[in-house]
């Protein structure tokens, strides 16, 4: 099976852009998916196919891809951003069928 | 109130056996496949299974396969999780998640989560 890497960590001032990446050479051909996920509570899905954000979540999240990089972005960062972001996939090619990435610390500073 | 909720978790021994449930509501569990998704303590996320709406199609990480099993009653909206053989390294929160239903299968990503249940494997 295929690997996800995310940074361990990414820190932004409130107001500011934040930028997760996600490097996968499955990327090109499979959706990527983004959670959000603070302390004690259940991971949240924030982005789906890439770029498409459920119902509820904030406009400031949103995702894009770019070969084998796929970003969720956060504009204009707010406090209770703060958390872990995990990117998944499917792994069609393999037998593990879902791939998330290590995880990535966002502090928001 | 469109929840699932994840029960049975505890401490056992190496070797021992565990079964899990979740509790779905709010919403026509029998239409979705659904999933189990652990992690463990100050880890990430790792997949573990999926079942089908009608259990059709059943499948497991190389990790717990022949050791874990899968299944669902759609007349309780219950899905369970039979874990056997355990060993320290299944030591995790195990959260029942919801496929969100995209394709008419399993689409392989989650749209609900439950909070989860601690499964706590040491001697």
């Amino acid at each position: 099976s295929y690997e996800l890497t995310q940074p361990p960590s990414v820190s932004v001032s409130p107001g500011q852009t934040a930028r997760i990446t996600c490097s996968g050479d499955a990327l090109p051909k499979q959706y990527a998916y983004w959670y959000q996920q603070k302390p004690g509570q259940a991971p949240v899905l924030v982005i789906y196919k890439d770029s498409e954000r459920p119902s509820g979540i904030p406009e400031r999240f949103s995702g894009s891809s770019s070969g084998t990089t796929v970003t969720l972005t956060i504009s204009g960062v707010q406090a209770e951003d703060e958390a872990d972001y995990y990117c998944q996939s499917a792994d069609s090619s393999g037998t593990s069928h879902v791939v998330f990435g290590g995880g990535t610390k966002l502090t928001v500073l | 109130e469109v929840q699932l909720v994840e029960s049975g978790g505890g401490l056992v021994k190496p070797g021992g056996s565990l079964r899990l449930s979740c509790a779905a509501s709010g919403f026509t569990f029998s239409s979705y496949s659904m999933n189990w998704v652990r992690q463990a303590p100050g880890k990430g996320l790792e997949w573990v299974s999926s079942i089908s709406s009608s259990s059709s199609y059943i499948y497991y990480a190389d990790s717990v396969k022949g050791r874990f099993t899968i299944s669902r009653d759609n007349a309780k909206n219950s899905l369970y999780l039979q874990m056997n053989s355990l060993r320290a390294e299944d030591t995790a929160v195990y959260y029942c998640a919801r496929d969100s239903g995209d394709s008419s299968s399993v689409s392989w990503y989650f749209d609900l989560w439950g909070r989860g249940t601690l499964v706590t494997v040491s001697s």
